[in-house]
């Protein structure tokens, strides 16, 4: 099992919906949470942290789920250009440093 | 202010070669990481650098090796270059190595190997 897993995709999202995404991890030693998007062949760039309590960004609500060892993205009003790939990012004791695979969002007029 | 700068944008080695990857973090960080990302997958990690000291190490093989010099700028090093070596190689600066900290991103180095 992979030590952190995200549904590949693509969603693919009516322009003005909402779409949510998860990402699971192994290590329960995890303790800082973040979001990244990446544009086809950039690097990626931050999204959001995720807190303990969730937090919001705009049209963007991040989520924390310990007990099932899971994050989760929602993305609202879905604009054209939030097409990307999101990547969660997980730091662990120990400096692990791990990314997951990536979840590609489609947004279609 | 400048970002996270790397260079080479892109290189092409041939098998067997070695490859030297720079990184200049943001100006007032002091930790720097490196990621290795084949076409289609999430970034792996590497390395992280805090201080001029290795803080974390990812499950690569010794060929890969790094350095963080006394302006918290970096060097990857990978020897006896293969073809499974062919990637994106990602650097990331954070103002320093906690776990809350959040990392940005320079934009790759596209290494091809032939």
């Amino acid at each position: 099992r992979k030590e952190v897993e995200q549904d590949p995709g693509p969603f693919n999202v009516p322009e003005g919906a909402t779409v949510a995404f998860n990402c699971t991890y192994s290590n329960s030693a995890s303790q800082s949470f973040f979001w990244y998007r990446q544009d086809c062949r950039k690097e990626p760039k931050l999204l959001m942290s995720v807190y303990s309590s969730g937090n919001e960004d705009g049209r963007f609500t991040a989520q924390l789920n310990r007990a099932s060892q899971y994050i989760s993205l929602l993305i609202r009003d879905s604009k054209l250009s939030d097409s990307a790939t999101y990547l969660c990012y997980l730091k662990a004791a120990g400096n692990k440093l791990t990314f997951g695979g990536g979840t590609r969002v489609l947004v279609k007029p | 202010d400048a970002g996270v700068t790397q260079s080479p944008t892109h290189l092409i080695k041939t098998r067997g070669q070695q490859v030297t990857l720079r990184c200049s973090p943001i100006s007032g960080h002091k930790s720097v990481s490196w990621y290795q990302q084949v076409l289609g997958q999430g970034p792996q990690f590497i390395f992280q650098y805090y201080e001029k000291e290795e803080r974390g190490r990812g499950n690569f093989p010794d060929r890969f090796s790094a350095r963080q010099f006394p302006n918290y700028s970096s060097e990857l090093n990978v020897n006896a270059l293969l073809l499974g070596d062919s990637a994106l190689y990602l650097c990331a600066s954070s103002l320093v190595a906690a776990l809350d900290t959040e990392a940005f991103f320079g934009q790759g180095t596209r290494l091809t190997v032939v």
